[in-house]
């Protein structure tokens, strides 16, 4: 069973600051998804990582793929306030014609000014 | 299009009784997930359709649920008998291509269903 885990669970910062979620998963995997989710709200899709290697920015966020590690971080920069939210990263394992996202815990981020 | 609907948003109902949630997927996409979120947690898959055939089923979706998507068009989920368990936000999302395209998979605003 593919088993998908986020580190950190919180995560409190100051403005200005850079900082790393890691999104660790256990079997191979042809798909990863980063989103987005602010309280009482859907999920906003932020990155859509395919491939070893992938790596996808907009704005002050930044993702990358690493599938012999099995390993996506979410890199932001410079923080501001308007990306206080919570961030789920959702793996898709790799058998044919699995259409299931297991999403990770996610982590909760606090951009503190 | 204005992406994927669901209806309600909210649902109040006491236990026991039978609810019924709505999804529109965008209208190209030709694969439609129903998802569970219970707070503090990410989204549980629940089910998938391919048109209109349901192609996997999540343990989780015990013999009280049920979703069709009679027409490969809109789905409903139907929850028989809820318990203070189902209280949960229910979400669907579609895509075209198995998520292949930069949209990935997108997803509706949510059912957030409370049971009292």
């Amino acid at each position: 069973e593919l088993k998908v885990e986020q580190n950190p669970l919180f995560l409190s910062m100051q403005e200005g600051k850079n900082y790393t979620i890691y999104c660790n998963y256990s079997t191979t995997s042809d798909r990863l998804y980063w989103y987005r989710q602010d309280p009482g709200k859907s999920l906003e899709s932020l990155f859509v990582l395919l491939s070893n290697g992938a790596v996808k920015q907009e704005g002050r966020l930044m993702a990358s793929l690493d599938t012999k590690a099995r390993l996506s971080t979410l890199h932001i920069t410079a923080a501001v306030h308007d990306l206080s939210a919570t961030y789920f990263c959702a793996v898709a394992a790799a058998n044919f014609g699995n259409e299931k996202l297991t999403f990770g815990t996610g982590t909760r981020l606090t951009i503190i000014p | 299009d204005t992406g994927v609907s669901q209806d309600p948003r909210h649902k109040i109902t006491k236990r026991g009784q039978n609810v019924t949630f709505r999804c529109d997927p965008i209208s190209e996409h030709n694969r439609l997930y129903w998802y569970r979120q219970t707070l503090g947690q990410g989204p549980e898959f629940l089910t998938y359709f391919q048109n209109e055939a349901q192609l996997e089923k999540s343990r989780l979706l015990s013999d009280r649920f049920s979703a069709e998507r009679p027409k490969g068009s809109f789905s409903t989920l139907e929850i028989q008998r809820t318990e203070q368990g189902d209280s949960a936000m229910y979400l669907c999302a579609s895509s075209l291509d198995r998520g292949l395209s930069n949209l990935g998979y997108t997803f509706g605003s949510g059912t957030r269903l409370t049971v009292v």
